[in-house]
């Protein structure tokens, strides 16, 4: 079966300092891979999606920055984190054909301070 | 583009008592309609889905029917438990495949 992990679960982090957030799916090939985050308001913004290895797709200008390095591998990061980075992140998955909804991970609550 | 508009929240219910929460959405062709529900401190778990027009979802007690007329994928509970409070998102996928669209998330808060 497939299985979809976000790590780590939360992270205290000042400001200036880098980021980075893994995500990794099991048990399928050739995923899409999609990046959210989650602000104070609940609702849900997407940050990056990616078809494939080395394919990113941003979809809003941020301090943030995606890579795929290997099919099953999603990473999320920034060089200097701001305290407007602060969030719940998610990630998650599916596959193109089948009309099916997406897979999330548990998350990531992230806190800048 | 296309759109999904949730009721807002929060909604306060007592136990046993009947749930809707509104869904309404704007798309071209016939999209995927999803509810998810996060839980406090956890991601979305995907709770039911329809495909076509009067399809119905259903899934530990919830119940929504595609409604192409009315462009609406309203959420139904007859009885809601405490342990039913959580985040509701509404959300729909184009008949192209591809990105899911969310509502903005409707809280539900369940008093015993």
């Amino acid at each position: 079966s497939q299985t979809i992990h976000q790590w780590p679960a939360t992270l205290v982090q000042p400001v200036g300092s880098p980021l980075s957030l893994e995500c990794t799916v099991e048990g399928t090939s050739n995923p899409n891979l999609y990046w959210y985050r989650q602000a104070a308001g609940r609702g849900l913004q997407l940050l990056f999606y990616s078809i494939g290895i080395g394919q990113i797709s941003s979809e809003v200008p941020q301090n943030l920055s995606a890579s795929r390095p290997q099919d099953r591998q999603f990473i999320l990061s920034s060089k200097k984190l701001l305290l407007s980075d602060s969030g719940f992140y998610l990630c998650a998955w599916h596959h193109l054909r089948g009309n099916y909804g997406y897979t999330f991970g548990s998350g990531t609550r992230l806190t800048v301070v | 583009g296309d759109s999904v508009t949730q009721m807002e929240g929060p909604v306060t219910l007592s136990e046993e008592a009947f749930l809707t929460i509104n869904c309404t959405y704007t798309a071209t062709g016939y999209p995927s309609l999803f509810w998810y529900v996060q839980y406090p401190g956890e991601g979305l778990q995907l709770l039911l889905k329809a495909t076509k027009a009067d399809d119905k979802g259903s899934n530990k007690g919830f119940e929504a029917t595609y409604r192409k007329e009315t462009t609406s994928f309203h959420l139904e509970k007859g009885s809601v438990q405490v342990s039913d409070s959580a985040v509701y998102f509404c959300a729909l996928r184009g008949n192209q495949g591809g990105k899911l669209i969310f509502g903005q998330g409707t809280e539900l808060s369940v008093k015993p």
